[in-house]
């Protein structure tokens, strides 16, 4: 069956390191975001990607990065982590086609001490 | 600007009726989505709206009004296994948006024995 999965599925590191956290989907979907979800913001979109080698900035964009290098996969890279940036990660894909609904990975819980 | 407003908690009964309202204040419409979401887990999808009135699936049902900014999800047959975070989407129509979803924070459903 086709998915979505996210890996680690929780991480624990220091205050400026570099983490890359994982996302892949076996569904062909054109579409892949990252969202961060806290409570009392509910989820917000960091960075979002249309195709390969499409990458857009979303509304929390600063201290994250993205690279599409295939359908497939959308890793999000904390360049510097904070502790601002404990969060619960999820990644999403779409299809561009139809109702467009967005499938969720499980979700990556990751807190920076 | 972008809004979408949920009741922060309810309460209801098992084997009873509730009703999540949403209502929402867009710049573009291009559909509404709701989602579940069980508590430490991911949010999955239940229902799509982009015409006005009822989508029924099983115990579960949407509404949609788009000149009064207005959705709800109607949950019928309550079980112990409904209590979980409910969360609006509304699909952004703006050139260059039309992929992207604006978040509600959720609605916390407590069913009670």
């Amino acid at each position: 069956d086709a998915e979505i999965t996210q890996s680690p599925r929780h991480k624990i590191t220091e205050t400026g390191r570099q983490v890359t956290l994982a996302c892949h989907q076996t569904w062909n979907h054109n579409n892949m975001f990252w969202y961060r979800q806290d409570l009392g913001h509910g989820l917000r979109l960091i960075h979002y990607s249309y195709g390969v080698q499409d990458t857009n900035k979303g509304e929390v964009s600063d201290g994250y990065s993205v690279s599409r290098s295939n359908t497939e996969d959308l890793p999000l890279t904390l360049e510097s982590a904070a502790s601002s940036q404990t969060s619960v990660y999820f990644c999403a894909s779409s299809e561009a086609a139809g109702t467009d609904t967005q499938y969720f990975g499980p979700g990556t819980r990751l807190t920076v001490l | 600007g972008q809004n979408i407003d949920q009741p922060t908690e309810m309460t209801a009964t098992e084997g009873a009726i509730v009703q999540i309202n949403c209502t929402y204040q867009t710049s573009g419409f291009n559909g509404l989505f709701w989602y579940q979401q069980h508590a430490g887990e991911a949010p999955t999808f239940l229902s799509y709206n982009v015409l006005d009135g009822l989508e029924e699936k099983g115990r579960f049902s949407s509404f949609l009004s788009r000149s009064k900014g207005y959705s709800y999800l109607l949950l019928k047959e309550l079980q112990m296994k409904d209590s979980a975070s409910y969360l609006c989407a509304v699909r952004d129509a703006r050139a260059g948006n039309n992929r992207k979803l604006i978040w509600g924070l959720g609605t916390s459903l407590a069913v009670n024995p």
